[in-house]
């Protein structure tokens, strides 16, 4: 299955401020997801990554708040803006890894914003 | 909208079995996925169906209904080491992509 790099693993930031998380998978893949992940709750899709074209943003979440880029086919950022203490939460990058394989997820960002 | 039901949390004893459901009923399937998450880890893979019956992994058996939109999992042989949240998840065949239901939180007692 894939492996997934993700960075930072966590971060203390300041309110206002927006921080971008990596995710470098050592395979080749056409679609990366973002996930996030709410003290004590479920994950939640933010969006799609598709390299070359825009990401596909799920209901509740936009662009300007989450800006993700795909640059090629094994990386993928995404950056969460003018942060608030509600962006507090783990934030998880995924990859299919084939029919009946799962999905493998990156170690995960833990933001606490201040 | 899509809603992926699973109840809240479980309590077990260890050496026992326990079951774990799931329904669904989204606008599109393509295969149902159960993931273990340890807390403070990333989800890991268990198991995956797209077809009905059940699926067996080691002490982990996966059954899947498509048409009553119902799945479980079921944990045979509890280990301490089983506590942990089981999400659900369902491919909806759309871009790939798949969601979750809310995770079941699994307690196992000595």
């Amino acid at each position: 299955s894939a492996v997934i790099s993700q960075k930072p693993s966590r971060d203390i930031c300041q309110r206002g401020t927006s921080l971008t998380i990596q995710c470098q998978v050592d395979s080749q893949v056409t679609m990366m997801f973002w996930y996030r992940q709410q003290p004590g709750q479920s994950l939640t899709l933010i969006a799609t990554a598709n390299q070359g074209s825009e990401a596909t943003y799920e209901s509740g979440f936009v662009i300007d708040k989450f800006p993700i880029s795909r640059p090629n086919l094994t990386f993928s950022t995404l950056t969460v803006s003018n942060l608030s203490p509600e962006d507090s939460s783990i934030y998880l990058c995924s990859v299919a890894d084939g029919a009946g394989y799962g999905y493998t997820f990156g170690s995960g960002t833990r933001l606490t914003v201040v | 909208g899509q809603n992926i039901d699973q109840p809240t949390e479980m309590t077990a004893t260890e050496g026992a079995i326990v079951q774990i459901n799931c329904t669904y009923q989204t606008s599109g399937f393509n295969g149902l996925f159960w993931y273990q998450q340890h807390a403070g880890e990333a989800p890991t893979f268990l198991s995956y169906n797209v077809l009905d019956g059940l699926e067996e992994k080691g002490r982990f058996s996966s059954f899947l209904s498509r048409s009553k939109g119902y799945s479980y999992l079921l944990l045979k042989e509890l280990q301490m080491k089983d506590s942990a949240s089981y999400l659900c998840a369902v491919n909806m065949n759309r871009d790939d992509k798949i969601i979750f239901g809310k995770g079941t939180r699994l307690h196992i007692l000595p």
